[in-house]
């Protein structure tokens, strides 16, 4: 059984250019989780996801985030506009269970803004 | 508002020896405790998880303690081994995780 599997795992970007962090659940898992992770900190939650619905988003920055996870296809959190303070790691984790109970984690995103 | 207070920030240990890592909590809504086990370059690694209906839980050598009344919980790793260094977050909730700062644990051969 496949891990959850992130791509791509880093990603550079200018400041103002589009980045595209995309979540593969492991199968069986019908909810995602997205998190964010600067240097020396913990995890902060940003949304979570189910099969072709914003559950909670009460983590994601109002403007320039957003997230799907559609009936087909991998989860996909998109930044638009990124500034240099959007440098960090990204981590998505996918559970079988609605209660955000047993989230397992994928290797994480990289993403640098120069 | 940090949700999970973690403490230490950094553990040294010696190989054999007990390492703990302490958290707690304030929402009394939340009903869910697991611990994370993290490398450098790597995802957070599910290491164990506890239910506020039991005291404690044992893995192997990693135990997790709970004190509801308290609103904390622990990890204990019996034995620590070099191997075991990594970064130990602990995090708790509901409907989604709110996690600790970090423990970063060097066991000393």
């Amino acid at each position: 059984n496949a891990g959850v599997m992130q791509n791509p795992r880093h990603l550079v970007r200018r400041r103002g250019q589009e980045a595209r962090l995309r979540c593969s659940p492991m199968k069986g898992h019908s909810h995602v989780y997205w998190y964010r992770q600067l240097p020396e900190e913990g995890l902060k939650f940003m949304v979570y996801l189910q099969k072709e619905n914003i559950i909670d988003e009460s983590g994601m920055p109002k403007e320039r985030f957003s997230a799907e996870f559609p009936k087909e296809g991998p989860s996909i959190l998109r930044i638009q506009q990124v500034v240099r303070g959007d440098s960090a790691a990204y981590f998505c984790a996918s559970s079988p269970y609605r209660e955000g109970y047993e989230q397992y984690f994928g290797p994480g995103t990289r993403l640098t803004v120069t | 508002q940090q949700q999970v207070k973690q403490s230490p920030q950094s553990l040294i240990v010696q190989k054999g020896g007990i390492s703990i890592i302490n958290c707690a909590y304030e929402n009394t809504a939340f009903d869910y405790f697991p611990w994370y086990q993290q490398f450098p370059g790597k995802g957070p690694a599910l290491l164990i998880a506890i239910r506020p209906d039991v005291s404690e839980k044992k893995e192997g050598r990693f135990t997790i303690s709970f004190n509801k009344s308290a609103k904390q919980f622990s990890l204990h790793i019996m034995d620590s081994q070099p191997g075991d260094s990594a970064t130990y977050f602990c995090a708790a909730g509901a409907n989604n995780l709110f996690f600790g700062t970090g423990t970063r644990l060097t066991v000393i051969p």
